[in-house]
């Protein structure tokens, strides 16, 4: 697509589900990454996808955590059994290349409630 | 670790006049990548400058320029005649080029409001 695509928007979950949060980055990026903002605070690392590599996952909170990327494509961010600290904006980018700098989606809004 | 430090949380500026966010950053590496972007309401960031350690001109892109001090660690956004438009967070961004995963250590934003 011509941006990189995140859905829902926002998501209101309660406390203990879990959700799963989606990604489709922009054709032909090899490289994509899962971002987590918190309320005022910055962009913390979560995780990276690059092309058939195993992806870098020392972000990656706890083991509730967990991310995948099928056909080098789609990526889905799913967080088991949710807690009320996992509120926040999950941002999705990719990349042609490193350095390059990334192209964000808009990110889900998480509320736990 | 590498740290990014943005020491202004919040700035104000008048349209049409100039603002300067500051940036610094800590790393013993010699190469390496230095982004800033903005984040408006929107939630998207949007890429607006970038600047290759190895390269001493500074970066500019139209409004938005950089002084890019590599031996004080120093990476600071020009934004020359401000619009309105730009009114957002404004994100510096270390990347190292050694790791292979060309992740993002971020500063914690400077929120830049630009009054009519």
């Amino acid at each position: 697509g011509a941006g990189v695509s995140q859905s829902p928007s926002n998501k209101v979950t309660e406390k203990g589900k879990d959700v799963e949060l989606r990604c489709d980055p922009i054709s032909g990026h090899t490289a994509l990454y899962w971002y987590r903002q918190s309320l005022g605070q910055g962009l913390e690392f979560l995780i990276y996808f690059q092309g058939n590599s195993a992806p870098d996952k020392s972000g990656l909170p706890s083991d509730r955590f967990s991310a995948e990327r099928t056909g080098g494509s789609v990526s889905t961010l799913t967080i088991q059994r949710t807690q009320q600290e996992d509120s926040a904006v999950y941002l999705c980018a990719s990349s042609l290349e490193g350095g390059s700098g990334y192209t964000f989606g808009s990110g889900t809004r998480l509320t736990v409630v | 670790a590498q740290t990014v430090t943005q020491s202004q949380p919040e700035m104000s500026v008048q349209e049409a006049e100039t603002v300067t966010l500051s940036c610094t950053y800590d790393t013993s590496e010699n190469n390496y990548y230095l982004f800033w972007y903005k984040q408006p309401p929107s939630r998207q960031m949007i890429l607006v400058i970038r600047q290759e350690a190895y390269k001493q001109q500074n970066a500019t892109e139209n409004r938005f320029s950089v002084n890019f001090q590599k031996a004080a660690k120093s990476f600071s956004l020009k934004i020359s005649d401000s619009q309105l438009g730009d009114t957002a967070m404004y994100f510096c961004a270390f990347m190292s080029s050694l790791s292979g995963t060309y992740k993002y250590i971020f500063g914690t934003g400077t929120r830049l409001k630009v009054l009519a």
